[in-house]
């Protein structure tokens, strides 16, 4: 019964590859949320779904792209990796932009 | 630009005695705030709020403190356990609406440590 779920917890990668992280949350909220964990331990947010409309978009480079089939469903592609998107991605849900609740990360190392 | 600033990277407290985070913020259009705790290899997990309305809110044994003027923010655990022992971050977020809607911003953390 876990709340907000990501997958996958490690993925490790080459440069210039793409890859892709899932996120899912059974909490029926509206909103959901990318955040990337830099080597400083620096939370930040990435991007903002709200009923799969996109709402925030942070300076990301345009090799992210986020996608949402449904309100429950939230996952983040990358293209092309780079050494510094090496880092921890935290999904999160909140029911209308109060509280949020975080899945518990994926670590993607990029070799 | 840290808008959100935890000065403080480590604190390490007695078992029964109390634990102060704190946390200072630049923007003034922050006006709810959010203290979170977060365990290795987990992702945060909310603690307690405060909104700017308010200058202190309390739950069980931790207590958030809101100084507008200041704008500074501290939690308080009392009394500190072995369990407490985390990282907590602070964060703020603008009034919702627009594209601000529900953005958080986070301070670096704070490294709770509490020996029995």
């Amino acid at each position: 019964d876990t709340a907000v779920s990501q997958t996958p917890k490690y993925l490790v990668t080459q440069m210039g590859n793409d890859k892709s992280i899932k996120c899912e949350q059974n909490l029926g909220h509206d909103t959901m949320y990318w955040y990337k964990q830099d080597s400083k331990k620096f939370l930040k947010i990435m991007f903002s779904y709200n009923n799969k409309e996109l709402i925030i978009n942070e300076t990301v480079p345009n090799r992210f792209s986020p996608k949402s089939p449904d309100k429950a469903h939230l996952n983040l592609h990358i293209n092309s990796l780079e050494l510094g998107d090496s880092a921890v991605y935290f999904c999160a849900s909140s029911p209308r932009g109060t509280k949020q609740f975080f899945g518990p990360g994926t670590r993607l190392t990029v070799l | 630009d840290q808008q959100v600033k935890q000065n403080s990277p480590s604190l390490s407290v007695q078992e029964g005695r109390i634990s102060i985070l704190n946390c200072d913020y630049t923007n003034s259009m922050f006006d709810y705030f959010l203290w979170y705790k977060k365990y290795p290899a987990e992702g945060p997990t909310f603690l307690i709020s405060i909104s700017s309305i308010k200058d202190k809110n309390e739950d069980g044994r931790f207590t958030v403190f809101l100084n507008k003027s200041a704008k500074h923010l501290s939690l308080h655990i009392v009394p500190s356990q072995p369990g407490d022992s985390a990282v907590y971050f602070c964060a703020a977020s603008p009034n919702a609406g627009g594209t601000s809607y529900g953005k958080l911003t986070f301070g670096q953390g704070t490294i709770l440590t509490v020996h029995p």
